[in-house]
């Protein structure tokens, strides 16, 4: 079964500070997403990750993938307000036609950014 | 297109009642998911269509729960026999099969249970 942890599962930091988000997970995978979520709202697409060594970057965020670690990293540099929210990291394992079945996701990281 | 959309918005309903959850894709994406999500978790996946075909349940998937895509257009979940158990967010997302397969997801519709 394929499980998916992130940590930490809160995180209060201050404007102007880097931090980084953690999400490990357990078999062998062929994608990570990274999402995110603002109170009471739905899911905003933030990165696709699809080979090892990976890296994206979206302003003050950057994702990266390893896959011989089953490691994935959301970077936030000099972290901003607007920038609390609710972050996903979610797996999917292909199926054998190519398609991807249901994401399996982190429990995800409560952001709080504090002025 | 404006993205995927989901309807109600809200739900609420008494224990032991049917209900039934409707979504729209985006026009273009031939693949459907339903995912539920509870307070302070991610979401978990229930059910996927590629076009009008059911292609996977998940162990969650109750057999109170049934979803259909009759003409791999709109989808709808229904519930029957509500339990407490089931309040939740229902997502609904939607994708194309290409490389990245990337999810959109609707704004949900949520679900409470008295």
């Amino acid at each position: 079964e394929l499980k998916v942890e992130q940590n930490p599962l809160f995180l209060s930091m201050q404007e102007g500070k880097n931090y980084t988000i953690y999400c490990n997970y357990s078999t062998t995978s062929d994608r990570l997403y990274w999402y995110r979520q603002d109170p009471g709202k739905s899911l905003e697409s933030l990165f696709v990750l699809l080979s090892n060594g990976a890296v994206k970057q979206e302003g003050r965020l950057m994702a990266s993938l390893d896959t011989k670690a089953r490691l994935s990293t959301l970077h936030i540099t000099a972290a901003v307000h607007d920038l609390s929210a609710t972050y996903f990291c979610a797996v999917v394992i292909l199926s054998s036609g190519g398609g991807a079945d249901g994401l399996t996701f982190g429990k995800g990281t409560h952001l709080i950014i504090q002025p | 297109d404006t993205g995927v959309s989901q309807n109600p918005r809200h739900k609420i309903t008494k224990r032991g009642q049917n209900v039934t959850f409707r979504c729209d894709p985006i026009s273009e994406h031939n693949r459907l998911y339903w995912y539920r999500q509870t307070l302070g978790q991610g979401p978990e996946f229930l059910t996927y269509f590629q076009n009008e075909a059911q292609l996977e349940k998940s162990r969650l998937l109750s057999d109170r729960f049934s979803a259909e895509r009759p003409k791999g257009s709109f989808s709808t979940l229904e519930i029957q026999r509500t339990e407490q158990g089931d309040s939740a967010m229902y997502l609904c997302a939607s994708s194309l099969v290409v490389v990245y397969n990337e999810q959109f997801f609707g704004p949900g519709t949520r679900l409470t249970v008295l």
